[in-house]
């Protein structure tokens, strides 16, 4: 079965630092992995996915990840943070087949201090 | 992408009546779902809606509590039955988009006391 772990619950970082999220993953084929933000009383946006290729992607609002198979790992990084940026990011990972079906990480909840 | 709408946005209900979520996408689609968010969780999958079909629930869902209905391709309902303060939570329709990509929904928020 496919899982998604989201090491970090909450994390604080400045307006202007560097930020970088972290998501492994558990799947036994290449993954479809992706990130989505969720804004308070808001649904879910997609940052950007990863499906094949580049191992770098780039996302919407100057994200981007990397897709590391030997450490299972997404990790979401953005270079400066903006207060907008305050939010809750979810890792998920989508199963093989035509469902396609999402499983989530716990979510991180980002702080920016300004 | 798709535009997905959900109605209602929010609402508080009491316990032991029942809720229907409607989710409309401004596109066909083969396959919707619905996800629940419980307060401070992730998102849990309830079930896949796939037109002129039976929902296939996820291991903890049932039908008897969470009816689906998906009359056509663009169209779906999720109802919350005999409700108790438990389903307290938001719920999310999405799409399988091109791509591979689900899209979400803007989520209903359910408060039942």
């Amino acid at each position: 079965a496919q899982s998604v772990t989201q090491p970090d619950i909450h994390i604080t970082v400045s307006e202007g630092a560097s930020l970088e999220l972290r998501c492994n993953y558990s799947y036994g084929a290449t993954p479809y992995l992706f990130w989505y933000v969720q804004s308070p009383g808001q649904g879910l946006q997609l940052l950007l996915k990863y499906f094949s290729g580049d191992t770098l992607v780039q996302g919407i609002k100057g994200f981007e990840a990397e897709f590391k198979r030997s450490q299972s790992s997404f990790n979401l990084r953005k270079p400066s943070v903006h207060w907008s940026d305050a939010a809750e990011y979810f890792c998920a990972v989508g199963s093989s087949g035509s469902a396609r079906q999402l499983t989530f990480g716990s979510g991180t909840q980002l702080t920016v201090l300004p | 992408s798709a535009v997905i709408s959900q109605k209602p946005s929010r609402d508080i209900c009491q316990r032991g009546t029942s809720l229907t979520i409607q989710c409309q996408v401004d596109s066909q689609v083969t396959m919707m779902f619905w996800y629940r968010q419980q307060p401070g969780q992730s998102l849990t999958l309830i079930a896949t809606a796939n037109q002129g079909s039976e929902a296939t629930y996820e291991s903890g869902f049932v039908i008897d509590k969470f009816p689906i209905s998906r009359p056509n391709l663009t169209f779906s309902t999720l109802t919350v039955s005999n409700m108790s303060p438990e389903d307290s939570s938001i719920y999310l329709c999405s799409v399988h988009g091109g791509g591979e990509t689900q899209y979400f929904g803007p989520g209903t928020r359910l408060l039942v006391l």
